[in-house]
């Protein structure tokens, strides 16, 4: 399987733990994309990356959330102190340079439950 | 307001029959993309059509078309000949201006295939 894999699918944490996702775009795709998606919602933008330096981060994007891809290959999600309004599925998105339409090709999601 | 806005919380059509699910945008932008994404329960967003600001022609992929009218800035998907397999979210989507960007998406519309 050559698609966005994401790992681990599901997470249930206690509050104020700490949690890390990790997300493995296809292997020629320089851009990197997190979303957030709650209940109900479309996915929201979180952080991009252009190989391993992150362009753009949302306002959604506290303190306690970063983001790394240390080597332009995977990326890392952590959230510190988890509360239970981080509760959502994360989407991770990755898209090659110069595609004819930028779209976006997206992995399964992490699906996070914060008791 | 908005940037997209998709107004149907949920369709029903039964098999076989075709279904328009709808979508408006707001951008100052001249230069953007239109996505339609199809989320099953699974929780993958699966790209279904693509349609540029300056394409002249309507987007077509299989069963999938995108009814774009540039001056009412609306952007509809039409499913023709509705299949069970097609019962899910669908979400439209934006991307401004050229080169990169993230994707802001409407709440989605939630579609249901009856036999």
């Amino acid at each position: 399987d050559t698609g966005v894999s994401q790992d681990p699918r599901h997470k249930i944490t206690k509050r104020g733990q700490n949690v890390t996702f990790r997300c493995d775009p296809i292997s020629e795709h320089n851009r990197l994309y997190w979303y957030r998606q709650t209940l109900g919602q479309g996915p929201e933008f979180l952080t991009y990356f252009q190989n391993e330096a992150q362009l753009e981060k949302s306002r959604l994007l506290s303190d306690r959330f970063s983001a790394e891809r240390p080597k332009g290959s995977f990326s890392t999600l952590e959230i510190q102190r988890t509360e239970q309004g981080d509760s959502a599925m994360y989407l991770c998105a990755s898209s090659p340079r110069g595609g004819p339409n930028n779209e976006q090709f997206f992995g399964p999601g992490t699906r996070l439950t914060v008791l | 307001a908005q940037k997209i806005t998709q107004t149907q919380p949920g369709m029903f059509v039964q098999e076989k029959e075709a279904v328009t699910l709808d979508c408006t945008y707001d951008t100052s932008d001249q230069s953007y993309g239109l996505f339609w994404y199809k989320q099953p329960s699974s929780g993958e967003m699966i790209f279904l059509i693509y349609q540029g600001s300056y394409d002249e022609q309507n987007a077509t992929e299989g069963r999938y078309s995108l009814n774009f009218q540039k001056a009412r800035k609306s952007a509809n998907l039409v499913i023709s000949a509705s299949q069970l397999g097609d019962s899910a979210m669908y979400f439209c989507a934006m991307r401004e201006g050229r080169g990169y960007s993230t994707l802001t998406f409407g709440k989605g519309t939630m579609l249901l295939v009856s036999p």
